[in-house]
């Protein structure tokens, strides 16, 4: 089983609905976790963290986290172009690393 | 304040040649990882450094790969000898790591390599 699965494909969306991006993790005792988006030929870079059980709200960006389902999930209300990208959840694991998952594409198409 | 640098930015070489990727974490971060990037098997963590000390490196692929990190400032990624198979981009990462898990890294902007 791999520490992190983003299994969906590519998510289209038109402008201004709601993309929700799900991701599932292997260890039960993994208390963080990370949401990065990166642009296509650009470095990932942060846009959410979540520690808690529950939802935690960021402008349009909303991280959900279940630990006792294993997962976590980013809803991206009003979505605009400018949120296409490949967005990658990421689980710290021991020794403070990150796992990450393989990312799902997001287009929002006007 | 500056980001994490990584150069070069673009690398291409032939096989068989010495690649050397570098990093300046930012100031004041105390870990620093390296990730390989490719569309078959996205981003994954070669090596992580706490405190200059190379911490995990079960994800360096074999021995042609080799890191340094000789001050809180500067480390290295080295592949010698570089094959085709090491084509990808290359991150370096920075973060501040605390006791309590905190791990929010910051990233260069990569180094693409190509081995011909």
């Amino acid at each position: 089983q791999k520490e992190v699965e983003q299994n969906s494909g590519p998510l289209s969306v038109p402008e201004g609905a709601i993309a929700s991006l799900n991701c599932t993790y292997s260890d039960r005792g993994s208390q963080s976790f990370f949401w990065y988006r990166q642009y296509s030929g650009k470095s990932p870079e942060l846009i959410m963290f979540i520690y808690s059980n529950g939802d935690k709200e960021d402008g349009r960006f909303t991280a959900q986290l279940n630990k006792a389902s294993q997962y976590v999930s980013l809803l991206i209300r009003d979505s605009q172009p400018s949120d296409s990208a490949t967005y990658l959840c990421a689980v710290v694991r021991g020794n403070n690393r990150l796992a990450f998952g393989k990312g799902n594409q997001v287009v929002v198409i006007p | 304040d500056a980001g994490v640098i990584q150069s070069p930015r673009h690398e291409v070489t032939e096989m068989g040649q010495e690649v050397t990727l570098r990093c300046k974490p930012i100031s004041g971060h105390n870990s620093l990882f390296w990730y390989r990037q490719t569309m078959m098997r996205g981003l994954e963590l070669l090596i992580y450094f706490n405190n200059n000390v190379p911490i995990d490196d079960s994800g360096m692929p074999e021995d042609r790969f080799s890191a340094k990190m000789p001050n809180a400032s500067f480390s290295t990624l080295k592949i010698q000898p570089s094959e085709p198979r090491d084509s990808a981009v290359y991150f370096c990462a920075s973060s501040l790591t605390s006791g309590t898990g905190g791990n929010e890294q910051f990233f260069g902007p990569g180094t693409r390599l190509t081995v011909l």
